[in-house]
């Protein structure tokens, strides 16, 4: 079985500019979730999504958003590129309430 | 959501040596695992441990929920053990989004 993928795995934006980052969930798993993680620190937590609707979201800007599709899916979208969301974004996905997988991660560089 | 935290730090170690590694959280859980980032940024799952204790290997982990405590003790240490450690805990009462701490980096020389 595939693992969770990710894409694109490198990005090279401008400031100003506008990104879109793709999830593909383990095949079976419902429940979706974005974490950006910076040089030297933690991943933290940005979106819940299950079964298409968002169920949680951490303490970021209105300039990031995300979706699911009907087929669990996920996009998160950045706009309004500054050069700290410079990051790792990485995408987990499992069953509601159990153990999370993630992706390889997208490396996100804003000049 | 809950905090969690972390110790030690930074651990180095030469090769064989024993290690034991702490995260601490602030409420109750459900969901608490121990993840090892590689160089390239991936996370590999080591346990999923809510409760009780696990062994893998040389790893193990142990989790007293009723302290809201976790710790991965590592034995015999390789130099491919080296890397950043990191607990998590859930972001909510339902759902698999996670709180991290801010890791654990571990050396581990010849």
């Amino acid at each position: 079985d595939a693992g969770v993928t990710q894409s694109p795995t490198h990005l090279i934006k401008t400031r100003g500019q506008h990104v879109t980052l793709r999830c593909s969930p383990i095949s079976g798993h419902k429940s979706v979730s974005w974490y950006q993680q910076v040089l030297g620190q933690g991943p933290q937590f940005i979106f819940q999504y299950y079964e298409k609707e968002e169920r949680g979201r951490g303490n970021f800007p209105d300039r990031f958003s995300a979706r699911q599709f009907p087929n669990y899916s996920s996009e998160l979208n950045v706009n309004a590129l500054l050069l700290g969301d410079s990051a790792l974004y990485l995408c987990a996905s499992g069953f509601s309430n159990t153990e999370a997988f993630f992706g390889q991660g997208t490396r996100l560089t804003v000049v | 959501g809950i905090q969690v935290e972390q110790s030690p730090p930074d651990l180095i170690l030469q090769e064989g040596a024993n290690s034991t590694l702490r995260c601490n959280f602030s409420d109750s859980v459900n969901n608490l695992q121990w993840f090892h980032q590689n160089p390239w940024g991936q996370l590999i799952n080591l346990f999923y441990i809510p409760s009780g204790t696990k062994q893998n290997g040389r790893l193990s982990a142990t989790t007293v929920a009723t302290e809201r405590y976790s710790l991965l003790y590592i034995s015999s240490s390789q130099t491919t053990d080296s890397g950043v450690y990191f607990c998590a805990g859930p972001a909510y009462a339902a759902g698999t989004a996670l709180i991290f701490g801010k890791g654990t980096t571990l050396s581990v020389s010849s």
